[in-house]
């Protein structure tokens, strides 16, 4: 399909493990977000992108985690050393900058 | 930008008008109103986004006063399939999109 794909849908890891999130927008939209979210809370930002760079980082709680988004299309959110408190639903979302964002199903994270 | 606030839920019957009313008295000249839609294990849904008056779309409509120091999402007759949660966000070009808490719109037979 043409909507935002992201992968895996569902991610179990143990404490202290390496996880990598992949997002793939929808095909030319310039704008991509990552986005957390908790059982029973709104949608947490995480990070913005405008093509490659990172237009505000101001999301993300700490150093372990970090995104890229190399050749502005597909974008990779990276956590080291995971902790129980970083499982969540992690969402990506693109836009052609209208406001009008387009989700994907989400990552499932479990850290055990 | 400019915080957002509504109510935490709300509970409906089948084919009754909604109205859910957010405030956004920070707003800033650029600043449009958007909504989506969430329902669970799903991502957000774009709903409606406007800017001032009224906007119209086949899902629902969005008033905006004059002021626009706030806006209400308007959902005719709701169905059981309506039950979702409601955010209201303020957007800026260039700007990221902070979610709230959001509405928990429960719809009953």
């Amino acid at each position: 399909g043409a909507g935002v794909s992201q992968t895996p849908s569902n991610k179990v890891t143990e404490k202290g493990k390496y996880v990598e999130l992949r997002c793939d927008p929808i095909s030319g939209h310039t704008a991509l977000y990552w986005y957390r979210q908790s059982l029973g809370q709104g949608p947490e930002f995480l990070i913005y992108f405008q093509g490659t760079g990172a237009a505000d980082d101001s999301g993300l709680p700490n150093d372990r985690f970090f995104a890229v988004r190399p050749e502005g299309s597909v974008s990779t959110l990276k956590i080291q050393r995971t902790e129980r408190g970083d499982s969540a639903v992690y969402l990506c979302a693109s836009g052609a900058n209208t406001g009008e964002l387009f989700f994907g199903e989400g990552s499932r994270l479990t850290v055990l | 930008l400019a915080k957002t606030t509504q109510p935490i839920s709300m509970d409906s019957y089948e084919g009754q008008e909604v109205n859910i009313t957010c405030s956004h008295n920070n707003i800033a000249t650029n600043d449009y109103i958007t909504w989506y839609q969430q329902f669970p294990s799903q991502g957000p849904r774009f709903i409606i986004q406007g800017y001032k008056t009224k906007v119209t779309n086949e899902v629902a409509s969005l008033f905006i006063p004059a002021d626009r120091k706030s806006s209400t999402l308007s959902l005719p007759r709701v169905s059981l399939s309506d039950t979702a949660v409601y955010y209201c966000l303020v957007y800026n070009a260039g700007n990221m999109l902070t979610f709230g808490g959001g509405t928990r719109l429960m719809v009953k037979p």
